[in-house]
């Protein structure tokens, strides 16, 4: 089976646009959970979808938003991007009946704004 | 809300060498869990670990819920044990609380 996938995996913005990151989670999973990680830093939690409903938010502003899709793939999108976006994101899935309560990352995408 | 702290921040082992990471929390939790990340960002699920022991490998987890840590040991390392080693709770929200890790070095 297919892990956790996300994409693009490499990108390079200017301040001020926008951008969509996808991640599509494991199959049988219906929780998809999206996290931020600034060099050097663990992991900071921005939003968690089940079931299609935004089920929890981390400490982020407006600009950063999501959506889960029926067959519970996950876009991040994040507006008008300041240089402190620059960061690693990371998509992680869970709630399959195997898996249970473990959760399982994707490779990230590496978001450089410039 | 719930503080994660992992020590040492930093290690450096020669190949072969055994070492012990810890984590402690602040609060009840829900489950913790143990990852190790790569070089290139990927992190990989070693332990779900909410109490008792595991083992896998030359790896082995033990959480003392009551008191509020976690171990991890790390036997006989390998070069390709480098990388940093993230403890993770969760919380009643059920999101993910990360500590800053211990980024460790495997020396040939």
């Amino acid at each position: 089976d297919a892990g956790v996938t996300q994409s693009p995996t490499h990108l390079i913005k200017t301040r001020g646009q926008q951008v969509t990151l996808r991640c599509s989670p494991i199959s049988g999973h219906k929780s998809v959970s999206w996290y931020q990680q600034v060099l050097g830093q663990g992991p900071q939690f921005i939003f968690q979808y089940y079931e299609k409903e935004e089920r929890g938010r981390g400490n982020f502003p407006d600009r950063f938003s999501a959506r889960q899709f029926p067959n519970y793939s996950s876009e991040l999108n994040v507006n008008a991007l300041l240089l402190g976006d620059s960061a690693l994101y990371l998509c992680a899935s869970t709630g399959g009946r195997s898996s249970g309560n473990t959760i399982y990352f994707g490779e990230g995408s590496w978001l450089t704004v410039v | 809300g719930i503080q994660v702290e992992q020590s040492p921040p930093d290690l450096i082992l020669q190949e072969g060498a055994n070492s012990t990471l810890r984590c402690n929390f602040s609060d009840s939790v829900n489950n913790l869990q143990w990852f190790h990340q790569n070089p290139w960002g990927q992190l990989i699920n070693l332990f779900y670990i909410p109490s008792g022991t595991k083992q896998n490998g030359r790896l082995s987890a033990t959480t003392v819920a009551t008191e509020r840590y976690s171990l991890l040991y790390i036997s006989s390392s390998q070069t390709t044990d480098s990388g940093v080693y993230f403890c993770a709770v969760t919380d009643s929200s059920y999101k993910l609380i990360f500590g800053s890790g211990t980024r460790l070095l495997v020396r040939p």
